[in-house]
């Protein structure tokens, strides 16, 4: 079975403009959690989207934000980029609310941004 | 504000040997725990998962729950070089969120 895939893997943006994620969960897995990490902060959780519905938000700014579509495909934007962005960005899927905490991740997108 | 701590390290074993990695958690009511391994660039790899009280084995690695003490702790027995990575410790959250807080992770060395 493929694995979480994300797309880019790396990114180059400058300041203040916006970027698009995307990320394709394992197949069957309905539930998709985006993280941010950190060298400083660590993993850090942003939102997780089921059924298409954000279920549950970390504590980011409105600047993050997400969708997932019927396929179980997510995307995560990111506007008006200051240079704290600058991050591995983590997607992980998980099969449904039972085993909702059995999250397997994707590579990654590094976003840099000057 | 649940908290999941754990000892950064980095801790150092020789080949071999048994590498034990523990953390707390500050959220009484958690009922899933789980270990990570992440190798420097690359993303976190779910290695083992644990909902009871007691012991629980995968090959060489042991992942133990005490509940009572809030603690969850890892062995990698017969630890190898490859095995050099950081561990995460994650555990969920009560209260119907379902979303797993992170702890910042311990670096393992496993020198030769």
């Amino acid at each position: 079975k493929a694995g979480v895939t994300q797309t880019p893997r790396y990114l180059i943006k400058t300041r203040g403009q916006q970027v698009t994620l995307s990320c394709s969960p394992i197949s069957g897995h309905r539930s998709v959690s985006w993280y941010q990490q950190t060298p400083g902060q660590g993993l850090q959780f942003l939102f997780e989207y089921f059924s298409e519905t954000q279920r549950n938000k970390g504590n980011f700014p409105g600047r993050f934000s997400g969708r997932q579509f019927s396929n179980s495909r997510s995307e995560m934007n990111v506007s008006t980029l200051e240079l704290g962005d600058s991050a591995l960005y983590l997607c992980a899927s998980s099969v449904d609310r039972w085993n909702s905490y059995e999250q397997y991740f994707g590579p990654g997108t590094r976003l840099t941004v000057t | 504000q649940k908290e999941v701590e754990q000892n950064s390290g980095p801790l150092s074993v020789p080949e071999g040997a048994i590498a034990s990695l523990n953390c707390t958690y500050s959220d009484r009511g958690s009922q899933s725990f789980f270990w990570y391994r992440q190798y420097s660039g690359k993303s976190p790899e779910l290695i083992m998962s644990i909902y009871s009280n007691g012991d629980k084995e995968d090959g060489r690695f042991t992942a133990q729950l005490n509940k009572a003490s809030q603690y969850v702790s890892l062995l990698i027995r017969d630890s190898q070089p490859s095995d050099s990575a950081t561990y995460l410790c994650a555990v969920d959250a009560s209260g119907g969120s379902y979303i797993p807080t992170f702890g910042r992770g311990t670096s393992l060395i496993v020198h030769p």
